[in-house]
C-alpha cells in the first residue's frame, strides 16, 4: 500500500512568486491535512480538508489556501512569498477526519526555501 | 488560544540513559494527546493516549497522560543511538471537526 507522497520534494522560489504543492494521501484515505514545520516552532497546523471541504484552519494569512479534489488528492499554493515562509511543508492523512486510533499518516514533505 | 508546550527543547544524553519527555497542553475540548517520532522528514506514530487509556507501554518507551494536570510524559529507557531524533507531543480537539494540534518537539541526540 503506498504511502502519502508530497511533490516536488525539494523547491526553491524568489521573494514575491507562489508555490503550489501537492500531496496524494493513502488510498482510501479522505481526510488531509497539511502543516507547516520550522525549527523552533514545531508543526504548525495549516488546515484540513475532507471530501473536499476544508473543515479546520490555522492561524495564517490568506496567503496559504488550499483545494482537495475528488480523488482526496490536494493541493495547497502560497502566494506572494516571503522568507519566513521558507519551511517544511508536510502533509498527513487518515481515513476519516480526526482520528479515532490517533494514527496520522505523514508524507515526506516538500521543503521549500524562499530567497 | 489552544497550545502545546514541550520540554526540554533539546538534549543530549549517553547510551544507556533513561530520558523523559515532557508535554503540556491548554486546549478546548481535549480527545487524546498523541506521540510521534520524526527521524528525517516523515513523522511516525508512537502512541495515543486518552482519558480511557492514560498508559502506554511499547518495548522500551512508556507514556502516561496526567488529565487533572494536563500533561503527559514520554520514557526512554536504555536509549539507543536509534532513539535520535524529534518527538513531537500533539493533542487532538472534539471540536466540530476534530483538529490536532503539535507542540514544537524535543530534539533528542543520543551518543555513544
Amino acid at each position: 500500500k503506498a504511502g502519502v507522497t508530497q511533490t516536488p520534494r525539494y523547491l526553491i522560489k524568489t521573494r514575491g512568486q507562489q508555490v503550489t504543492l501537492s500531496c496524494s494521501p493513502i488510498s482510501g484515505h479522505r481526510s488531509v491535512s497539511w502543516y507547516q514545520q520550522t525549527p523552533g516552532q514545531g508543526l504548525q497546523f495549516l488546515f484540513e480538508y475532507f471530501s473536499e471541504t476544508q473543515r479546520n484552519k490555522g492561524n495564517f494569512p490568506g496567503r496559504f489556501s488550499g483545494r482537495q479534489f475528488s480523488n482526496s488528492r490536494s493541493e495547497m499554493n502560497v502566494s506572494t512569498l516571503e522568507l519566513g515562509d521558507s519551511a517544511l511543508y508536510l502533509c498527513a492523512s487518515s481515513l476519516v477526519a480526526g482520528t479515532n486510533t490517533g494514527e496520522l499518516f505523514f508524507g515526506e514533505g516538500s521543503r521549500l526555501t524562499v530567497l | 488560544e489552544d497550545k502545546v508546550v514541550q520540554s526540554p527543547l533539546s538534549l543530549v544524553v549517553h547510551e544507556g540513559d533513561t530520558v523523559t519527555l515532557n508535554c503540556s497542553y491548554e486546549v478546548t475540548n481535549f480527545r487524546s494527546l498523541l506521540w510521534y517520532k520524526q527521524e528525517k522528514k516523515a513523522p511516525t506514530f508512537l502512541f495515543m493516549l486518552t482519558s480511557s487509556g492514560i498508559e502506554k507501554k511499547s518495548g522500551r518507551l512508556s507514556s502516561i497522560l496526567d488529565k487533572k494536570e494536563l500533561s503527559s510524559i514520554l520514557n526512554i529507557t536504555a536509549t539507543q543511538t536509534g532513539d535520535s531524533a524529534i518527538y513531537l507531543c500533539a493533542v487532538e480537539m472534539a471540536t466540530s471537526y476534530d483538529k490536532v494540534i503539535f507542540g514544537p518537539g524535543t530534539s533528542l541526540s543520543v551518543i555513544p
